[in-house]
């Protein structure tokens, strides 16, 4: 059964800094595996999408990566801002599983 | 626009009640997902259509649950004789090879 860990459950950092969150998953035969963001009481937006193929995806000051034998993905915010305050969701499909989340890191970034 | 539109937003209602909730892909997609996602976890499968056929349901669904997707295009989610316990946000997705989409969820709130 896919396990999903997010690391920190929480984030809290100033304007302009770089970060990363971290997501593990147990099994390694994914499919693919996705960011998600989520702003408080809203539904779900997604970010990146990374093939089990792929090392890697970028959009804009987001940068994903995927290292499927390690079991690790990693989401690296540039220049952070206070606009990027939310909860970041990871979340991974194994075969014909449904996807799988993670329980989220939620992120604070003070002007 | 999430490309899902569920209804309604918000539902309040007392226990014991019966709710139904509706989720409207904007265009039509084969597989259709509900997740259920309690404060600060991240969603959880609950079920999946295939068109019109429910294939999987989730331990997560007792039996005061049921989901229906008559024409395999919008599908509803019914709760009978809700508890306390209930009380989340219902979350509807498309999504296949390309990644998840995400409708803005169904907050329900059991008093």
């Amino acid at each position: 059964k896919q396990e999903v860990t997010q690391i920190p459950a929480a984030l809290s950092v100033p304007e302009g800094e770089n970060l990363v969150l971290n997501c593990s998953f147990t099994d390694s035969a994914i499919y693919n595996l996705q960011w998600f963001r989520q702003d408080p009481g809203k539904g779900l937006t997604s970010l990146l999408l990374i093939q089990s193929s792929q090392r890697e995806q970028t959009s804009g000051r987001l940068n994903a990566s995927l290292d499927k034998s390690s079991g690790r993905s990693t989401l690296y915010i540039a220049a952070s801002q206070p606009g990027d305050s939310a909860t970041y969701l990871c979340a991974v499909k194994t075969g014909n599983t449904p996807l799988v989340f993670g329980k989220g890191t939620r992120l604070s970034v003070i002007a | 626009d999430t490309g899902v539109s569920q209804n309604p937003r918000h539902k309040i209602t007392k226990r014991g009640q019966n709710v139904t909730f509706r989720c409207d892909p904007i265009s039509e997609h084969n597989r259709l997902y509900w997740y259920r996602q309690t404060l600060g976890q991240g969603p959880e499968f609950l079920t999946y259509f295939q068109n019109e056929a429910q294939l999987e349901k989730s331990r997560l669904l007792s039996d005061r649950f049921s989901a229906e997707r008559p024409k395999g295009s919008f599908s509803t989610l019914e709760i009978q004789r809700t508890e306390q316990g209930d009380s989340a946000m219902y979350l509807c997705a498309y999504g296949g090879s390309y990644g998840y989409t995400f409708g803005s969820g169904t907050r329900l709130t059991v008093v």
